[in-house]
C-alpha cells in the first residue's frame, strides 16, 4: 500500500524558514518523480514544485521560486521541501504527491495527508 | 505559462442527474489533463487521467473526455458521495497548473 506522510509543519514567523518531510512507502521510491501541492485555507490546490526520480530535474512555480528548494534522497525514501523568506500568502496545508509514470512526469495518483504551515507574526 | 479555466464554479444538482464539468486550457494540451475530487476536510483523490482513463477504484459513472483545450468531466448519474469540488489539472509541462475548481452540490 503506498503511503506518504508529511512532517514538519508549524507556525513560523515571516521571514523564517522551515523544512518540510515526506516519507514515502509501499512502492520503489526512486523510480518516481515526486511533487509538493499546496491549499491555502478554504482555497484551491496550487502546484508548488517537482523533483524527478533520480533528482536531477526540478521544476518551481513563479510563487516559491528563488524561495524554496525541493530535494529528495532516495536511500532514506524521503522527499524534502526547504521554504525561506517566507511570507504570509505562504500559509496553507502542504501536500506531497506521487507521480503516477515510473521514470516520468505526469498526474499525481497518490497523495499525503498534508502538513500545515501557518506565517504569522 | 498556460491557464486552466473550469465552469461553472458551482453547481447544485438532484441524485440521479447528469453533471458535466468542463475546462479548457488556455493553450493546447493534448490529453495532458487530469481531473482530481476533493471531498470536505479530505485529500484530494485522483479519478481521470489522460483526459479520459478511469483510475483504478473509481466508480464507472465517471468518465472524462476531450483533447487540445477543452476537456469534460461527466458524472452518469450524481449519488450523494459525489459532493465534492472538482480539480482539473495539466500536465504537459511545468507549470503543473490546476483549474479553480468547481463545488458540487446535491439540491
Amino acid at each position: 500500500e503506498v503511503q506518504l506522510v508529511e512532517s514538519g509543519g508549524v507556525v513560523v514567523q515571516p521571514g523564517g524558514s522551515l523544512r518540510l518531510s515526506c516519507a514515502a512507502s509501499g512502492f520503489t521510491f526512486d523510480d518516481y518523480t515526486m511533487h509538493w501541492v499546496r491549499q491555502a485555507p478554504g482555497k484551491g490546490l496550487e502546484w508548488v514544485s517537482s523533483l524527478s526520480w533520480d533528482g536531477g530535474s526540478t521544476y518551481y512555480a513563479d510563487s516559491v521560486k528563488g524561495r524554496f528548494t525541493i530535494s529528495r534522497d532516495n536511500s532514506k525514501n524521503s522527499l524534502y521541501l526547504q521554504m525561506n523568506s517566507l511570507r504570509t500568502e505562504d500559509t496553507a496545508l502542504y501536500y506531497c504527491a506521487k507521480d503516477g509514470y515510473t521514470y516520468g512526469w505526469g498526474h499525481f495518483d497518490y497523495w499525503g495527508q498534508g502538513t500545515l504551515v501557518t506565517v504569522s507574526s | 505559462d498556460i491557464q486552466m479555466t473550469q465552469s461553472p464554479s458551482s453547481l447544485s444538482a438532484s441524485v440521479g442527474d447528469r453533471v458535466t464539468i468542463t475546462c479548457r486550457a488556455s493553450q493546447g494540451i493534448s490529453n495532458y489533463l487530469a481531473w482530481y475530487q476533493q471531498k470536505p476536510g479530505k485529500v484530494p483523490k485522483l479519478l481521470i487521467y489522460a483526459a479520459s482513463a478511469l483510475q483504478s477504484g473509481v466508480p464507472s459513472r465517471f468518465s472524462g473526455s476531450g483533447s487540445g483545450t477543452d476537456f469534460t468531466l461527466t458524472i452518469s448519474s450524481l449519488q450523494p458521495e459525489d459532493v465534492a469540488t472538482y480539480y482539473c489539472q495539466k500536465y504537459n509541462s511545468a507549470p503543473y497548473t490546476f483549474g479553480q475548481g468547481t463545488k458540487l452540490e446535491i439540491k
